[in-house]
C-alpha cells in the first residue's frame, strides 16, 4: 500500500460546483496532515492544515478520520482560479520535524 | 513567510556530468530540505540539510550521489552527481518556519533538470 494515496483525477467541474477529494494514508502513527496546492510548473503551496475536529477556511473544508486513515478536502462554489493539482500530505510518523510524505496529487480543472 | 530562490531555474546536462543547485533563503532557518519531483510523480524527500553537520538522507538516497552542503542558516546546495537520464526531474528546496497556525513548509521555485 502506498504511504499516501489519492485519486489522480482529473476532475473537470463547472464553475460553482462542489467537488470533494479523498486521500488515504498507510501509517497510523502520522500526526500532521495537510493539503497543498500546486499550480502547473510552480512549487507547492500550503492550502490548509487538517485538524482532527475538521476545519474550514472560506470555501474549503478539510476532514480527518483517524480510524479510517482518511483525509478529505471539499471545495464549494468552485472558481476558475481553483484549477490546480491538490496534494495530500502527511508527516513522517515519529519525525522530530516536518519530514513530509506527498501524495501524487489530484488534478482539478474548473470549466467556465 | 519566506522568500526562497534557487539557481539555476533549469538546466540541460549531459550524462555523466554533475550539477550543483543553490538554494537561498531571505531569513535564517533551522530546517531546510531537498525534494525531487519526477514527471508524473509525487514529491519525494531526498534529505534534510543540517547546518554544521552531515545531511540526513532518506531511504534510497546516498551522499555520494546527492552531496549536500549547508554552510549557514540561509543557504544550501544540492549536487546531482554522475547524472543519468533517470535523474531528470524537478529539484526543490524547502524550509520550515513557525507560523501562527504551527510549523509550515515553504518551497523554492524548483530547478528543472533534463539529462540527455
Amino acid at each position: 500500500r502506498k504511504e499516501v494515496e489519492q485519486d489522480p483525477g482529473p476532475f473537470n467541474v463547472p464553475e460553482g460546483a462542489t467537488v470533494a477529494f479523498n486521500c488515504t494514508y498507510s501509517n497510523s502513527a502520522s500526526q500532521s496532515f495537510f493539503w497543498y496546492r500546486q499550480d502547473c510548473r510552480k512549487e507547492p503551496k500550503l492550502l490548509m492544515s487538517v485538524y482532527s475536529s475538521g476545519n474550514e477556511d472560506g470555501r474549503f473544508t478539510a476532514q480527518l478520520n483517524r480510524a479510517s486513515q482518511y483525509i478529505s478536502l471539499l471545495i464549494r462554489d468552485s472558481k476558475l482560479s481553483d484549477s490546480a493539482t491538490y496534494l495530500c500530505v502527511v508527516n513522517r510518523a515519529g519525525a522530530g520535524s516536518y519530514q513530509l510524505t506527498f501524495g501524487k496529487g489530484t488534478k482539478l480543472s474548473v470549466i467556465p | 513567510s519566506a522568500v526562497i530562490s534557487q539557481k539555476p531555474s533549469r538546466d540541460i546536462c549531459q550524462r555523466g556530468t554533475s550539477l550543483t543547485i543553490q538554494c537561498q533563503v531571505d531569513s535564517q532557518v533551522t530546517m531546510m530540505f531537498w525534494y525531487r519531483q519526477q514527471p508524473g510523480q509525487s514529491l519525494t524527500l531526498i534529505a534534510t540539510a543540517n547546518q554544521g553537520s552531515e545531511a540526513t538522507y532518506e531511504s534510497g538516497f546516498v551522499i555520494d550521489k546527492f552531496p549536500i552542503s549547508r554552510p549557514n542558516l540561509t543557504f544550501s546546495t544540492l549536487t546531482v552527481s554522475n547524472m543519468s537520464p533517470e535523474d531528470s526531474s524537478i529539484y526543490l528546496c524547502s524550509v520550515e518556519l513557525l507560523q501562527a497556525g504551527g510549523n509550515e513548509q515553504f518551497f523554492g521555485p524548483g530547478t528543472r533538470l533534463t539529462v540527455l
